[in-house]
């Protein structure tokens, strides 16, 4: 079945770096995108970008930009996500998550930054 | 940005009723609207696509209509494993949107 597994939880300082993976599997991975959505706790959802992993293209929410890079390596169908400059307000749960239809969704990486 | 305003933000309610959750967008967005249901500490499982049509495996006590601005998601006859937390997201148009998201609780 088409499944995302992403990478394990991280604790991060202020202003320092986080780089998440997510693997899938199930599917030609490069027949779709794959977006990246965070939830700060006990908040909405945020979309943060997406790229095409047949050829990298990417796109970022305007808040992110120059601070997120998201890349991927298609011999292995992983994607990640590199945030830098982290704030405590980057704390949340990141997802990603397939396609244009946003179906399925990894299970979520808990990024927490605190000093 | 396309805004979607979903209401209520909370609803307690009881196993058998029929419960309503609204999300409008900002602008048109033809039926690129899914459902989505989230319990705590899962990810999201969608449950409606294209604003009306039910997932595979889905049970059909749930619904969607709409299209345009206003959508509707219904759960005909609540039962227990209901109790969750409901969001609508827009695909029409980047970035993607995501409603406020609806706590369903038991009365």
């Amino acid at each position: 079945q088409v499944q995302l597994v992403q990478s394990g939880a991280e604790v991060k300082k202020p202003g320092a770096s986080v780089k998440v993976s997510c693997k899938a599997s199930g599917y030609q991975f490069i027949t779709y995108h794959i977006n990246w959505v965070r939830q700060a706790p006990g908040q909405g959802l945020e979309w943060v970008g997406w790229i095409n992993p047949n050829g990298g293209d990417t796109g970022y929410g305007q808040k992110f930009q120059g601070r997120v890079t998201m890349t991927t390596d298609v011999s292995i169908s992983t994607a990640y996500m590199e945030m830098t400059s982290l704030t405590s307000e980057d704390t949340a749960v990141y997802y990603c998550v397939r396609g244009r239809y946003y179906d399925p969704w990894g299970q979520g990486t808990l990024v927490t930054v605190s000093s | 940005d396309i805004q979607m305003t979903q209401s209520p933000s909370s609803l307690s309610a009881s196993v058998g009723d029929r419960v309503t959750i609204t999300c409008r967008a900002s602008q048109d967005i033809r039926n690129e609207l899914a459902w989505y249901q989230q319990k705590p500490g899962r990810a999201p499982n969608r449950l409606i696509y294209a604003a009306s049509s039910l997932l595979s495996g889905v049970p059909s006590r749930f619904s969607g209509s709409g299209s345009g601005t206003e959508f509707t998601l219904t759960i005909s006859s609540l039962q227990p494993e209901d109790f969750a937390t409901y969001f609508c997201l827009q695909h029409n148009t980047y970035p993607t949107t995501f409603g406020q998201g609806t706590r369903l609780d038991n009365k």
